[in-house]
């Protein structure tokens, strides 16, 4: 069946070092968003991408969609303290609408 | 004006108990969903419902019932808790993004 993969896992950074996240769809997607949760808290939404290629950025946050509308990546430039949390891609299931399913998350860790 | 409100925050079960998670928004929104969040496996979802009335299965909903009691409320019920079923379980609604509540952190023995 259809899976959402995100890689790496976890990643540990120093305070002002750059961090990458990436998502894989084994299908293409008719959109992506990503999530943020901090320690102990819940999903909050950051962003939702749709069209093929598209890069948005939020300050320090720049998002990708592929071309091929299976793939995409969060890019944070200079992290910082704030950023610690596990980072969450989501597209719909099979395509269906409404259904969504989560990749497994990248937890970033940052040191000061 | 509360979100999406969970209850309970925590709860231990034996195995065999059962019990109902209770989720209740004030959003307006068609669509609710309960996932499951276990370390290492990102939120998997269990059931979805996209209104009043319907419910279809997510990618784990084995164990699990759901009732769609109204636009509001959207509940989770574990029949006879098996300790594969400790985990963190999120409700979520939401047209497009979602807004999740706090969590429920279910630990069965």
């Amino acid at each position: 069946g259809q899976q959402v993969m995100q890689i790496p896992q976890y990643q540990h950074v120093q305070e002002g070092e750059d961090f990458t996240t990436y998502c894989n769809s084994s299908t293409t997607l008719s959109n992506i968003q990503w999530y943020k949760q901090r320690p102990g808290g819940h999903p909050v939404f950051l962003i939702q991408l749709v069209k093929s290629g598209e890069v948005k950025k939020q300050k320090r946050l720049t998002f990708q969609f592929g071309e091929a509308k299976k793939n995409s990546s969060l890019h944070i430039t200079a992290t910082q303290t704030t950023d610690v949390g596990t980072y969450f891609c989501a597209g719909p299931w099979n395509n269906q609408g409404g259904k969504l399913i989560f990749g497994q998350g990248t937890e970033l860790s940052v040191k000061p | 004006n509360a979100g999406v409100t969970q209850t309970p925050k925590f709860q231990v079960l034996k195995t065999g108990q059962s019990m109902t998670l209770q989720c209740a928004q004030d959003m307006n929104h068609n669509s609710m969903y309960w996932y499951r969040q276990d370390p290492g496996m990102g939120l998997r979802l269990i059931y979805y419902s996209a209104s009043e009335g319907t419910t279809d299965k997510g990618e784990v909903p084995n164990g699990y019932n759901v009732s769609r009691l109204n636009k509001r409320e959207f509940s989770l019920r574990l029949e006879s808790a098996a300790p594969s079923q400790t985990s963190v379980y999120f409700c979520a609604t939401g047209a497009g993004e979602l807004f999740f509540g706090e969590g429920s952190r279910l630990t069965v023995l």
